[in-house]
């Protein structure tokens, strides 16, 4: 089954406990992002990657780190994570960019708390 | 960036038509307009996407008018499945971001 896999999917750490949110796509997509879910504040665009090795800053990625070391996979990576970083998690993929006709597939979120 | 704007919520009954318009005044001439639905502690949906005129598939209808400085969703009888929150985006055609509003909150009632 084509889909984008996250993980864990509930996660409650304390501030400055670094954590790895896991995100795998089985669909050879280039394109993968991470967005942070806010009340009222909608989906933010934090990290993107267009390619392996490739990822770029989206709106929110001051906490976070990214990497892209293989195609399907595309780890969210808080060092030191702070309460401000509760948030629910969504991991997104897609052919390509979004630049051009494409569908973005959505993961499951992840809600994370940071006491 | 083409910032889209859209009513914070909208309530309908079950069997009804249901419009939501999004405005995108500064769209570019190769930017696409996207729809997604996403329900509660669920990841977006893609619904539908267009460039110009109409589109439709068996979800939703997507219309825009010749200026593309707005844009509707139509989904036609809605049910309480329907209740989600509907957001617009328009694609940058020369750029990798793909930015979300706050979206509308639709809410189908019996």
């Amino acid at each position: 089954e084509a889909q984008v896999t996250q993980n864990p999917r509930y996660l409650i750490t304390v501030t400055g406990k670094k954590l790895t949110v896991t995100c795998s796509q089985n669909m050879n997509h280039e394109y993968m992002s991470w967005y942070r879910q806010d009340p009222g504040l909608g989906l933010r665009q934090i990290y993107y990657s267009m390619n392996v090795e490739v990822t770029d800053k989206g709106d929110v990625p001051e906490g976070y780190k990214v990497s892209r070391k293989e195609k399907r996979n595309f780890p969210l990576i808080l060092e030191s994570p702070s309460p401000n970083q509760t948030s629910l998690y969504f991991c997104a993929s897609s052919f390509f960019a979004p630049s051009s006709y494409n569908e973005q597939f959505f993961g499951p979120g992840t809600r994370l708390t940071v006491l | 960036l083409a910032k889209t704007t859209q009513p914070i919520s909208m309530d309908s009954y079950e069997g009804q038509e249901v419009n939501i318009t999004c405005s995108h005044n500064n769209i570019a001439t190769n930017d696409y307009i996207t729809w997604y639905q996403q329900f509660p502690s669920q990841g977006p949906r893609f619904i539908i996407q267009g460039y110009k005129t109409k589109v439709t598939n068996e979800v939703a209808s997507l219309f825009i008018p010749a200026d593309r400085k707005s844009s509707t969703l139509s989904l036609p009888r809605v049910s309480l499945s329907d209740t989600a929150v509907y957001y617009c985006l328009v694609d940058k055609s020369s750029g990798d971001k793909l930015t979300f509003g706050t979206g509308t909150r639709l809410a189908v009632r019996p």
